[in-house]
């Protein structure tokens, strides 16, 4: 079992509506989640991070965390074609002084104007 | 305030040279982290460094190597190339903490001819 997992896509969401991204992780004890956007040809930029249980949002981005289930999701409202884009979710490990980030191998959005 | 810079952008190699990858990070991070990202693999984490010592190291040969400095300045060592070592890597800084994400440099885009 890989410790982070995501539907690869690609995932085509028409524009204006809600694109759901959804991660899990196979490690109990992870402290906290992050979700990473990547454009072709460039480095991923942070866009979310959480470590409650719960939604926690910004802007048009809503980032939701479940760690009974061990899941962790992006919603994006209002679908941009500039939202089009690889979402990585990456999860910190338990072990305090750990900085070591795993990453999923990222989910391809497409907004269809 | 500058991001985390890497250099260089781009190389031209050939098999069983090496080569030195080179990334400051953001000024007052600490920990740097080395990530190699090709098409079929996504991240796959290289290793960590925090005040000079590495704290966690990936599933890559011994061939792969990396410092830091006193400065947090990190540099990386491939020794030996592959055609598989062709990839982007990333380095990313971070703040500290568990909640810190990181920020990543543009990348060093390696070719293996």
């Amino acid at each position: 079992q890989k410790e982070v997992e995501q539907n690869s896509g690609p995932l085509s969401v028409p524009e204006g509506a809600i694109a759901s991204l959804n991660c899990t992780y196979s490690d109990r004890g992870s402290q906290s989640f992050f979700w990473y956007r990547q454009y072709s040809g460039k480095s991923p930029e942070l866009i979310m991070f959480i470590y409650s249980n719960g939604d926690k949002e910004d802007g048009r981005f809503t980032a939701q965390l479940n760690k009974a289930s061990q899941y962790v999701s992006l919603l994006i409202r209002d679908s941009q074609p500039s939202d089009s884009a690889t979402y990585l979710c990456a999860v910190r490990p338990s072990n305090f002084g750990n900085e070591k980030l795993t990453f999923g191998t990222g989910t391809r959005l497409t907004i269809i104007p | 305030k500058a991001g985390v810079t890497q250099t260089p952008r781009y190389l031209i190699k050939t098999r069983g040279q090496q080569v030195t990858l080179s990334c400051s990070p953001i000024s007052g991070h600490r920990s740097v982290s080395w990530y190699q990202q090709t098409p079929g693999q996504g991240l796959q984490f290289l290793f960590e460094y925090f005040s000079e010592t590495q704290r966690n190291k990936g599933n890559f040969p011994g061939r792969f190597s990396g410092r830091q400095f006193s400065n947090s300045r990190s540099e990386m060592n491939v020794s030996t190339l592959e055609l598989g070592d062709s990839a982007l890597y990333l380095c990313a800084s971070s703040g500290g903490g568990i909640n810190y994400g990181y920020t990543f440099g543009s990348g060093t885009r390696l070719t293996v001819v």
